[in-house]
């Protein structure tokens, strides 16, 4: 168990919808970072936030947009969701983002657009 | 982020050392090698860094050539649960770049009883 959560665990929803993925960070981490899986894609990095404000945008959509709030959780929102969205996203926390500082991953949301 | 190359698949028996090769021959002097490794569809998992001196940690032993140009993961005594795919990344510390771990394919490795 990394010490990050992530809700929900999986989601099933349909092409034009919006959904919000929600993560919370392991205790005394201040960024948050977004992580998209899919089968012809790999891993990709999507946007980082540090104690509230963001600090690496990855190849993230458009459609796509995050948030860390003052308790240091944090949403990505999908909106307009296409079939290719479909995906494992994945949230992970560190101290910080500076070197050293491992990242944790949490379990993933399993997204299905159909 | 310099690139790296991983073989995509390895195989090891169960008890035995494995070991990960990574390239990444294009390396900077303020670049440092990562190896995290994802189990099954997992959220992936750090294993160690380093930057030019050889590290080891409870997990894995990394090897850097002197050149930087490639390195090794070294998993001393592989058991069943070591079956994953293992990323090699190099990355910056800050810059624009902060915290961004850029993934690649990985090497999957099997261990077999």
């Amino acid at each position: 168990d990394s010490g990050v959560t992530q809700t929900p665990k999986h989601l099933i929803t349909a092409t034009g919808q919006r959904v919000t993925l929600r993560c919370s960070p392991r205790s005394g981490d201040l960024s948050v970072y977004w992580y998209q899986q899919s089968l012809d894609q790999g891993l990709q990095f999507l946007i980082q936030y540090y104690n509230g404000e963001e600090r690496a945008k990855g190849n993230i959509l458009e459609r796509f947009s995050a948030q860390q709030f003052p308790d240091l959780h944090s949403e990505l929102n999908l909106s307009s969701l296409e079939l290719g969205d479909s995906a494992l996203y994945f949230c992970a926390s560190s101290v910080d983002g500076g070197l050293g500082n491992e990242q944790f991953f949490g379990p993933g949301t399993r997204l299905t657009v159909l | 982020d310099a690139k790296t190359t991983q073989p995509p698949s390895m195989d090891c028996a169960e008890g035995r050392a494995a070991n990960l090769p990574c390239n990444h021959s294009t390396i900077s002097g303020n670049e440092y090698v990562y190896w995290y490794r994802q189990i099954h569809s997992q959220g992936p998992q750090y294993i160690i860094h380093g930057l030019k001196n050889n590290e080891t940690n409870e997990m894995a032993s990394l090897i850097i050539t002197e050149d930087r140009k490639s390195s090794t993961l070294i998993l001393p005594h592989a058991t069943l649960r070591d079956t994953a795919v293992y990323y090699c990344i190099v990355r910056l510390d800050g810059g624009t770049s902060y915290g961004k771990l850029t993934f690649g394919q990985g090497t999957i490795l099997t261990v077999h009883p």
